[in-house]
């Protein structure tokens, strides 16, 4: 399974909501989970099963999608929140982990 | 609060075994998935595979041919034996620990990351 995040990189301003897509090669249901990275640092887990956050995550951020289509979005962009954010899916059978090639939040 | 702590050298020689440990504190290593991922300067994420901590593993078919994970309960650590590098192996190392529940797959801590740069 392929994992095809867009856009690859966007540029946004402070208080703008963002929206990160990802989407997949097959029907994967709701097994998604979304990272964020900053630079110089491990990734972070945002949400899982697609639409989950994760105990002390914003409430700003939210994730939504089922089948093959995927969204995380930022409601109102912090300062914080500039950084490369990941999509990852793992499949059963084969096992195998998948990562969406990355999307670069940048200021604008 | 679990930790995860990656160690071991951060250079290696082409055609030699990389070889790095995990480090596991503030919580039991029992029944968790324990994983490396690395990262390629300035690229993106790659997984290099997981074990269970009974030890069952799976590893990326792209590099299973030579690597190797283990756990050692008694040690809570983890392992990593990546053979015959070449320069494309350097890349930050990160182990973390991933949960696998109805919700799916997702890791929820990660060590910092070691950097391994594969030279003569």
């Amino acid at each position: 399974i392929q994992l095809t995040q867009s856009p690859s990189s966007l540029s946004a301003s402070v208080g703008d909501r963002v929206t990160i897509t990802c989407r997949a090669s097959q029907v994967i249901s709701q097994f998604l989970a979304w990272y964020q990275q900053k630079p110089g640092k491990a990734p972070n887990l945002l949400i899982y099963g697609a639409s989950t956050l994760r105990s002390g995550v914003p409430s700003r951020f939210s994730g939504t999608g089922f089948g093959t289509e995927f969204t995380l979005t930022i409601a109102s962009l912090q300062p914080e929140d500039f950084a490369t954010y990941y999509c990852q899916h793992h499949d059963t059978f084969p096992p195998a982990l998948t990562f969406g090639g990355g999307t670069k939040v940048e200021i604008k | 609060q679990v930790r995860l702590q990656e160690s071991g050298p951060g250079l290696v020689k082409p055609s030699e075994t990389l070889s790095l440990t995990c480090s596991v504190s503030g919580g039991s290593i029992g029944n968790f998935y324990w994983s490396w991922v690395r990262q390629s300067p300035g690229k993106g994420l790659e997984w290099i595979g997981y074990i269970y901590y009974s030890g069952n593993t799976n590893y990326s078919p792209s590099l299973k041919s030579r690597v190797t994970i283990s756990v050692d309960k008694s040690k809570d650590q983890v392992s990593l034996n990546l053979t015959s590098v070449t320069a494309a192996d350097t890349a930050v190392y990160y182990c973390a620990r991933a949960d696998f529940d109805s919700t799916g797959y997702y890791e929820d801590y990660w060590g910092q990351g070691t950097l391994v740069t594969v030279s003569s």
